[in-house]
């Protein structure tokens, strides 16, 4: 299995530019992540989702962020307009179900600079 | 939402010695896993120990629950500069209880060849 495959793993974009962020999960996996880490917040979950529906999304800093699963195999992490204070790692991670003892894959990450 | 944190916040040792991270939490938990993240990478999971075990083992890794404590231990043993990396505590609500996988900053450790 490739596990999860994000990409881009770079993005440099500017300041009000729209940003989309991509992710593979793992083939048959439940439950998709999205995570935000930086160095003064650590890692931050944003939203997840269980089988494509959105669960919480109390994490999503603000309206500029938004996330969708079409389906199973593909979710996109949305910025609209980019700040400067966007600039982080988003992670993306799958599980095969909610609670023990599955644990999360994580995916490489997506670094994102917002200049 | 459960949290761990991680204690200390860096680690600086000798190759061939022991590190030794440490995670505390404030409520109930029905495991906990323990996490590294090398640098660059996603986090990779090490090890799951359930709220009934007090001790696990995995190669060099050992890990220790007390759960009157609320507090867990990752302990690795003869270190390699290759476990230099962040290691992240995750612990799991029991059944019933929200689940929303969240981590602290993590412990960095560097092993110095």
């Amino acid at each position: 299995d490739a596990g999860v495959i994000q990409s881009p793993r770079h993005e440099v974009t500017e300041m009000g530019q729209e940003v989309t962020l991509r992710c593979k999960p793992i083939s048959g996996h439940d439950y998709l992540f999205w995570y935000r880490q930086t160095m003064m917040r650590g890692l931050e979950l944003l939203i997840y989702f269980n089988n494509n529906v959105p669960i919480d999304d109390s994490g999503m800093p603000e309206d500029r962020f938004s996330a969708k699963m079409p389906n199973a195999s593909f979710s996109t992490l949305k910025i609209q307009p980019s700040e400067p204070r966007d600039s982080a790692v988003y992670f993306c991670a799958s599980s095969p179900r909610t609670g023990p003892p599955s644990p999360l894959h994580f995916g490489n990450g997506t670094r994102l600079t917002v200049t | 939402s459960q949290q761990g944190e991680e204690d200390p916040q860096a680690l600086s040792i000798q190759e061939g010695e022991n590190a030794t991270m440490n995670c505390s939490y404030k409520t109930s938990i029905n495991n906990l896993q323990w996490y590294r993240q090398n640098s660059g990478r996603g986090l990779v999971h090490l090890i799951l120990i359930r709220s009934n075990e007090r001790e696990k083992h995995s190669g060099r890794l050992r890990v220790t629950l007390d759960t009157s404590k609320k507090s867990s231990s990752l302990l690795i043993t003869a270190s390699r500069a290759a476990d230099t990396a962040s290691y992240f505590c995750a612990p799991f609500l029991g059944a019933g209880g929200s689940y929303i996988p969240t981590f602290g900053r993590g412990t960095s450790l560097i092993v110095h060849p």
